[in-house]
C-alpha cells in the first residue's frame, strides 16, 4: 500500500478558479515537504511544515499540516496557467528502518484551462 | 549558482551496456540521494549517502550501484541496464539527512532497449 496518499490523481481547472491538493500519511508524521514538477523536469520545492497546525503560504498558494488527521493540504487561490504542472507531497515518515529521505506521493497533475 | 547537475539528461541503450549516470552538487551537502520515477508508480528512492564513503539502499536498489569518493558525486552505475530499469532519474542533495530540504537535479530519462 502507498504510504502516502495524494487526491486527485488529476484535477483540469478553468483559470481563475481556486483548488485543494490533499495529501494523507497511513504513517506518523514527521514533516512534510510540498514540491512542484513540471512534467519531465526537475522537481521544485514550494513549502516544508513540520508542526501540526503550522500554515505557509507562497505567492498564491497555501499548504496547512494537520498533524491528527496525518494530512497536508495544498491550496491555490486564482489558479493561474503558470500553476500548471505536477504537484508531488513528500514526507518523513516512521518506516521502521530501511531508506531515509522523503517518502513521495505519486503526484496531482494539475491542468489549468484558460 | 546552487545547484545540482545530471549528465547525460537524456540515454538510449542497449540491454547489458553497462552506463553511468553523474550527479554532482555544489553546496557541500552532506546528503544525496537517488530516485527513479515512473508512472503510477511516483518517486521510489534507489540509493542514498549519508556522508563521503556511506552509502545505503533505498526502496528499489536491484540493478543499480553507486560509489560516493568525494563530498561532491554521488554516481548511479548500472553495471546491466534491463529495459525495467527504463525511467526518469533524478539526483538530489541536502544539507544533513533527507529529512532535510532536498534539492533535485534536473533529471535523466534512460531508455533501455
Amino acid at each position: 500500500s502507498q504510504e502516502l496518499e495524494q487526491s486527485p490523481q488529476s484535477l483540469i481547472v478553468q483559470e481563475g478558479k481556486n483548488l485543494t491538493i490533499n495529501c494523507t500519511s497511513s504513517k506518523t508524521l514527521y514533516g512534510l515537504y510540498w514540491y512542484k514538477q513540471k512534467y519531465g523536469e526537475g522537481l521544485i520545492f514550494l513549502m516544508m511544515l513540520q508542526k501540526g497546525g503550522e500554515e505557509k503560504s507562497h505567492e498564491k498558494i497555501t499548504a496547512k499540516l494537520d498533524e491528527k488527521k496525518q494530512q497536508s493540504s495544498l491550496h491555490i487561490t486564482a489558479s493561474q496557467p503558470s500553476h500548471a504542472g505536477i504537484y508531488l507531497c513528500g514526507a518523513v515518515l516512521d518506516l521502521g528502518g530501511g531508506a531515509d529521505g522523503l517518502t513521495f506521493g505519486k503526484g496531482t497533475h494539475l491542468i489549468i484551462q484558460p | 549558482e546552487a545547484q545540482v547537475t545530471q549528465n547525460p539528461r537524456y540515454l538510449i541503450t542497449v540491454t547489458g551496456k553497462k552506463l553511468t549516470v553523474t550527479c554532482s552538487q555544489n553546496m557541500n551537502h552532506e546528503y544525496m540521494s537517488w530516485y527513479r520515477q515512473d508512472p503510477g508508480l511516483g518517486l521510489r528512492q534507489i540509493y542514498y549517502s549519508m556522508n563521503v564513503e556511506v552509502t545505503d539502499k533505498g526502496d528499489v536498489p536491484e540493478g543499480y550501484k553507486v560509489s560516493r569518493k568525494e563530498k561532491r558525486n554521488f554516481p548511479l552505475i548500472l553495471e546491466s541496464p534491463s529495459p525495467n530499469q527504463t525511467s526518469l532519474y533524478f539526483c538530489a542533495s541536502s544539507f544533513t539527512t533527507g529529512s532535510n530540504e532536498q534539492f533535485f537535479g534536473p533529471g535523466t530519462r534512460l531508455t533501455v532497449l
